[in-house]
């Protein structure tokens, strides 16, 4: 079954430094998000990606987040300059269609201190 | 008011046991509903859509209030692998690629 791909799983950085979280979206998918969940908190959207363009971004996804699609089968997350507070799970998700069912990678455990 | 808003529980039920999971959502254009379930420290998994009538997968069964803007899911003869947090989910009316809204979850464990 194929599945939403994310590395690395667990990432730990200095405070101020730029971090890049990397997912593999399925293959067939055309629609990519990435949603964040500060330990013990809701899961909360962070953007959505669509032909090589943010669709929307939450008030969290200020100028220190951007999105890249790279290559035709990568998907990155950026944090220019990470404070304590950016501590999360980082998982990204991708559907076949607008409203479709999102499919969640494993996550990636970021750790900033 | 909460977007959307669960029971944080946690509900400890032996295994066999029907447990009812409650949920409200505030924006009453919200189109699209479902059930996530979300293991410790893994990734939201999609248990169902709700649709409108109701639906029934097995032991679970998803409902939809849109007047009362209610959500439920009810698992009969739970089993010790259903422990898990639940989560109920709300599809963002406005936001043009389906983003989804999260409720905080509702812990379940069921004992043997």
């Amino acid at each position: 079954e194929p599945e939403v791909t994310q590395t690395p799983s667990h990432q730990v950085t200095q405070m101020g430094q730029e971090v890049i979280l990397r997912c593999v979206p399925i293959s067939n998918h055309l629609y990519f998000y990435w949603y964040r969940q500060i330990l013990g908190q809701k899961v909360e959207f962070l953007v959505s990606f669509y032909n090589n363009e943010i669709s929307e971004k939450s008030e969290i996804f200020d100028d220190q987040f951007s999105v890249e699609r790279p290559d035709g089968s990568n998907f990155t997350l950026k944090i220019r300059s990470t404070k304590l507070e950016d501590s999360a799970m980082y998982f990204c998700a991708s559907s076949e269609t607008s409203g479709d069912t999102q499919y969640f990678g494993p996550g990636t455990r970021l750790t900033v201190l | 008011r909460k977007e959307v808003e669960q029971d944080p529980g946690p509900f400890n039920v032996p295994e066999g046991a029907t447990v009812a999971f409650n949920c409200t959502y505030s924006n009453s254009a919200s189109q699209s509903f479902f059930w996530y379930r979300q293991d410790c420290r893994k990734e939201p998994k999609l248990l169902m859509s709700v649709y409108s009538s109701g639906n029934e997968d097995g032991r679970f069964t998803a409902q939809l209030n849109r007047a009362s803007q209610y959500i439920s899911l009810l698992i009969r003869d739970s089993k010790l692998s259903d422990s898990a947090t639940y989560l109920c989910v709300v599809n963002r009316i406005g936001g043009s690629q389906g983003n989804l809204i999260f409720g905080k979850g509702t812990k379940l464990s069921v004992k043997p």
